[in-house]
C-alpha cells in the first residue's frame, strides 16, 4: 500500500515552453502532498505544499507564478513548470501524506531537462 | 532555525560490517524524525520514523534508529549490512503540518 507515481519519469523540453509533470496516490487518498526538487547529489528541497481544493503553499525563494501546483483531487496534484529555462532543470519529487499515520510515500521522481 | 545534519557525505563498509549514519537535529521542540533511503531510479523509501514513546525505533531491512533527546540525534544503525544496502540515505525531521526538512544525505557503498 501507500504507492506513490509520478508522470513522466522523465522529459525534456525546450527553454520558454511549460512541462506539467503528475503526481498521483494510487491507493489511498492524500488532503496533502509536497513537491521537493533535487539537484545532483543534493539533498531534498521542499518547494511547496498542495492541499486538496486550496492554493499551494510555497516555500520563500520559489517563484509561484513559474511553479503552478494544482491539487484538483484528493488522489492527484501537478506541477508545472512554466516557462522552462535550463537552470529549471532538475530532479522534482512528490510525496503525499497519509492522513492517519502522518508519514509522507515519495514518488520516483521526474528528471526535466530543459535545453 | 530549525535544520538536519547530516555530517558524513559519503561511508564506505564491508558487506557484513555493522553500519551507523549520524543524524542530529535542531528544533525547538522534538519533532518528528524519519530515516529515508534512495536507491538510483527510484523512489524514497521510509525505513523508520520516531513520533514519540520508545526511543528505539525498529524499521524495515533490519535497520534501527535511536533517539537521543540529550545528544540531539537520531541515528541508523544496522548490524550486518548486504550489497543492497548500498544507496544514499537521508534523514529528516518534520513538523506536525508535515513539512520535511532533510539533512544532506550520506553515500553508502559497500565492499565485497
Amino acid at each position: 500500500g501507500a504507492v506513490v507515481s509520478q508522470h513522466p519519469s522523465w522529459v525534456i523540453c525546450k527553454s520558454g515552453t511549460s512541462v506539467k509533470i503528475e503526481c498521483r496516490s494510487l491507493d489511498f487518498q492524500a488532503t496533502t502532498m509536497f513537491w521537493y526538487r533535487q539537484f545532483p547529489k543534493q539533498s531534498l528541497m521542499l518547494m511547496a505544499t498542495s492541499n486538496e481544493g486550496s492554493k499551494a503553499t510555497y516555500e520563500q525563494g520559489v517563484e509561484k507564478d513559474k511553479f503552478l501546483i494544482n491539487h484538483a483531487s484528493l488522489t492527484l496534484s501537478t506541477l508545472t513548470v512554466t516557462s522552462a529555462h535550463p537552470e529549471d532543470s532538475s530532479f522534482y519529487i512528490c510525496s503525499a501524506r497519509t492522513p492517519r499515520t502522518d508519514t509522507q510515500y515519495f514518488g520516483p521522481g521526474t528528471r526535466l531537462t530543459v535545453l | 532555525a530549525q535544520s538536519v545534519t547530516q555530517p558524513d557525505i559519503h561511508i564506505t563498509v564491508s558487506e557484513g560490517a555493522s553500519l551507523e549514519l549520524r543524524c542530529n537535529y535542531s528544533y525547538g521542540a522534538t519533532p518528528y524524525l524519519f530515516w529515508y533511503v534512495q536507491s538510483p531510479g527510484q523512489g524514497l523509501q521510509l525505513l523508520l520514523k520516531y513520533f514519540s514513546g520508545d526511543t528505539l525505533v525498529q524499521g524495515i531491512k533490519g535497520f534501527e534508529a535511536e533517539f537521543k533527546r540529550s545528544q540531539s540525534s537520531f541515528n541508523l544503525r544496522k548490524p550486518s549490512v548486504h550489497w543492497s544496502d548500498a544507496a544514499e540515505y537521508f534523514c529528516a525531521g518534520g513538523d506536525s503540518w508535515g513539512k520535511l526538512q532533510f539533512g544532506a544525505g550520506t553515500q553508502v557503498v559497500v565492499t565485497p
